[in-house]
C-alpha cells in the first residue's frame, strides 16, 4: 500500500498570496497517477488536478500541479477567499488500494 | 449534467447492517464504475472499494472484506453499498464517486450519506 504524506498540516496565508502544498509517496506512483481535491466543510471533495498536472474541467488556471515519482506539489497562485479549504492528494497508480493523504488545511491568516 | 444522488442519513445500532444507494444520471451508467469513499468525523478520506457498472466486478479494500458488498442495478442506474456488522468506528459520511476503471481519479461525487452507529 502506498502511503501519502501531506505537508504542511496547516498553512496560514492571506488572500493574494501563493500556496505550495506537498504530497510525498512512500513508493513511486506509477504513471504519475496522482490527483488533488479541494474539500469545503459539509461538502464532497472536488477534483482539481489529475495525472499530477492536468486541471479538471472548470478549474481556474491559478491551480497547478507538478511532480513525479514520489514528490508532488499543488500550487495555488493569487489566493482567493474561496480557496481556503482542506486539500487532499490521492494516488491511483498502483494496484489497490487507492490511497489518500491526510490533508492540508489552508486557512486565512 | 452528471449527478450522483445518494440516499438519506441512517442511524444504526452496533452489529446492524446499512445499505446506501447512489443513483446516477447524466451519463451512460454502464460505461463507468463506482467507487465508495468514506470520511469519519473530522478525519480524512478512505477508499472502500469499486464496482464496475458494466459487469459487476468488484474490488474491496482489504480491511473491509467480508463486511462490505457493492452492487449495481443497471435498470435504474443505481449503485448500492452494504456494510454489515457495524461498529462505532464505521460512523462516517459515505460518498459514491464515479471512476471509469478501478484505478482512477474521481471526477464526480455524490453529496454524501451520514451513517451514525450508536447504541
Amino acid at each position: 500500500e502506498i502511503v501519502l504524506t501531506q505537508s504542511p498540516a496547516t498553512l496560514s496565508l492571506s488572500p493574494g498570496e501563493s500556496a505550495t502544498l506537498s504530497c510525498g509517496a512512500s513508493q513511486s506512483v506509477s504513471s504519475n497517477s496522482l490527483a488533488w481535491y479541494q474539500q469545503k466543510p459539509g461538502l464532497a471533495p472536488r477534483l482539481l488536478i489529475y495525472d499530477a498536472s492536468r486541471r479538471a474541467t472548470g478549474i481556474p488556471d491559478r491551480f497547478s500541479g507538478s511532480g513525479s515519482m514520489r514528490d508532488f506539489t499543488l500550487t495555488i497562485s493569487r489566493l482567493e477567499p474561496e480557496d481556503f479549504a482542506v486539500y487532499y492528494c490521492q494516488q491511483y497508480g498502483s494496484s489497490p488500494p487507492i490511497t489518500f493523504g491526510q490533508g492540508t488545511r489552508l486557512e486565512i491568516k | 449534467q452528471v449527478q450522483l444522488v445518494q440516499s438519506g442519513p441512517e442511524v444504526k445500532k452496533p452489529g446492524a447492517s446499512v445499505r446506501v444507494s447512489c443513483q446516477a444520471s447524466g451519463y451512460t451508467f454502464t460505461s463507468f464504475g463506482i467507487s465508495w469513499v468514506r470520511q469519519a468525523p473530522g478525519q480524512g478520506l478512505e477508499w472502500m472499494g469499486w464496482i464496475s457498472a458494466h459487469n459487476g466486478n468488484t474490488n474491496y479494500a482489504q480491511k473491509l472484506r467480508g463486511r462490505v458488498t457493492m452492487t449495481t442495478d443497471t435498470s435504474t442506474s443505481t449503485a448500492y453499498m452494504e456494510l454489515r456488522s457495524l461498529r462505532s468506528d464505521d460512523t462516517a459520511v459515505y460518498y459514491c464517486t464515479r471512476g471509469p476503471v478501478l484505478l482512477s481519479d474521481f471526477d464526480y461525487w455524490g453529496q454524501g450519506t451520514l451513517v451514525t452507529v450508536s447504541s
